[in-house]
């Protein structure tokens, strides 16, 4: 597609629930990045992935979460059990280049989900 | 450790040029970034620096001092348009990208 797509854009679940966030990033692009942002603040990295690969999770704040990216492609974030704290807007990043690639290659970034958890 | 700093309000007024600094302590430095992000909306890469010196980019220009760890962003010909958050980020040596607190720019006619 011409950009990074996510879906919902905007989630309202209740404490406890488990929620699912979708990222479609750009075709072509081997690098897949998860980032949540509260508001008024800098996004925080949560996980990376090379292709299919997770290759960093250090970001993610518990066991919780959870991401994956099965065929290269597209990926999913899933909350469990959410939390009021998980409240945050979660934003995909791809980029075309892989690890060993570094350089100028900035990530493009998808609209974000609004997760509120009641 | 991992820390950027930016100013978290400024205010300026349409035509005028105004900076915003970040500064930066982190554990690797292979590059900083400016982006740009209008409320709601998805941050946009504005510049990159990975070497000493300006860079100008039409209205804006990015500037770097890897010695200060130090790193501005120029915004001449202010317009109402450029009302928005500016993100600062250092990409470490692997993959991460460090994001600042962002800084909420508000232009004024």
């Amino acid at each position: 597609g011409a950009g990074v797509s996510q879906s919902p854009r905007y989630k309202v679940a209740k404490r406890g629930q488990d929620v699912a966030l979708r990222c479609d990033p750009i075709s072509g692009h081997v690098s897949l990045f998860w980032y949540q942002q509260a508001l008024g603040q800098g996004p925080e990295f949560l996980t990376y992935f090379q292709n299919e690969a997770q290759l960093d999770k250090s970001g993610l704040p518990s066991d919780r979460f959870f991401a994956e990216r099965p065929e290269g492609s597209v990926s999913t974030l899933k909350i469990q059990r959410t939390q009021q704290e998980d409240s945050a807007v979660y934003l995909c990043a791809s980029r075309q280049a892989p690890r060993r690639l570094a350089g100028t290659d900035t990530q493009y970034f998808g609209p974000g989900t609004r997760l509120t958890v009641l | 450790g991992q820390n950027i700093d930016q100013p978290t309000e400024m205010t300026a007024t349409e035509g005028a040029i105004v900076q915003i600094n970040c500064t930066y302590q982190t554990s690797g430095f292979n590059g900083l970034f400016w982006y740009q992000q209008h409320a709601g909306e998805a941050p946009t890469f504005l510049s990159y620096n990975v070497l000493d010196g300006l860079e100008e980019k039409g209205r804006f220009s990015s500037f770097l001092s890897r010695s200060k760890g130090y790193s501005y962003l120029l915004l001449k010909e202010l317009q109402m348009k450029d009302s928005a958050s500016y993100l600062c980020a250092v990409k470490d040596y692997g993959q991460n990208f460090v994001f600042g607190p962002g800084t909420r720019l508000s232009v004024l006619p």
